[in-house]
């Protein structure tokens, strides 16, 4: 497509369920990533794709939190036992190399209640 | 990691006037410098971005300066419109981190 998908656009689930958010990168573009957003503040890292591995994932928050991306185009951010502080944007970026260019889906609001 | 600020948090300048955001980090090695714009319910939109090699890009009426010595970079809206209104994002690349660190933000409204 030409941006990049992100669906649902907004989830609400109950606390303690698991959750899966989709990421449809633009084709091609080999880096993807994963951002978090809570309300008031600037997105955050969660993870860093290039190709079918993660090369950092240095900011998922802890072990619920888990990320593929198994043919190097769609990735899917799972969350397992969501709590209320999982609560937020999940925003998915691609780049053709990973060193410019980012461009951003428009989120999944994840609302946990 | 880049530690990253981004003043002022607020703005508002009246409809035709000029609009300066800046942003400061800390990584000496960042070596791309992007500005975004955020709308209600949708993603972050690149609009405008600048390489460490140069000191400054224009597009229309936006413009970002870039200062690597004193580690800031700017963004210029001149003939602000209403459709300008938003909250816009600094997001310095760190050299070898290939990942963008965000400010905080800054909400622009434009008066009419």
């Amino acid at each position: 497509g030409a941006g990049v998908s992100q669906t649902p656009s907004n989830k609400v689930t109950e606390k303690g369920k698991y959750v899966e958010l989709r990421c449809d990168p633009i084709s091609g573009h080999t880096a993807l990533y994963w951002y978090r957003q809570s309300l008031g503040q600037g997105p955050e890292f969660l993870i860093y794709f290039q190709g079918t591995g993660a090369a950092d994932d240095s900011g998922l928050p802890n072990d619920r939190f888990f990320a593929v991306r198994p043919e190097g185009s769609v990735s899917t951010l799972k969350i397992q036992r969501t709590e209320r502080g999982d609560s937020a944007v999940y925003l998915c970026a691609s780049s053709l190399t990973g060193d410019y260019g980012y461009t951003f889906g428009s989120g999944t609001r994840l609302t946990v209640v | 990691g880049e530690n990253v600020e981004q003043h002022p948090s607020t703005l508002s300048v009246q409809e035709g006037d000029s609009a300066v955001i800046k942003c400061t980090y800390s990584d000496s090695a960042s070596n791309y410098f992007p500005w975004y714009k955020q709308e209600l319910g949708k993603g972050s939109q690149l609009i405008i971005d600048i390489r460490s090699n140069v000191g400054e890009k224009k597009d229309q009426r936006i413009a970002v300066t870039l200062n690597k010595t004193a580690k800031h970079f700017s963004l210029h809206i001149t003939e602000t419109q209403p459709e300008d209104s938003a909250v816009y994002f600094c997001a310095p690349l760190g050299g070898g981190n290939e990942k963008l660190t965000f400010g905080t933000g800054t909400r622009l409204t434009i008066i009419p």
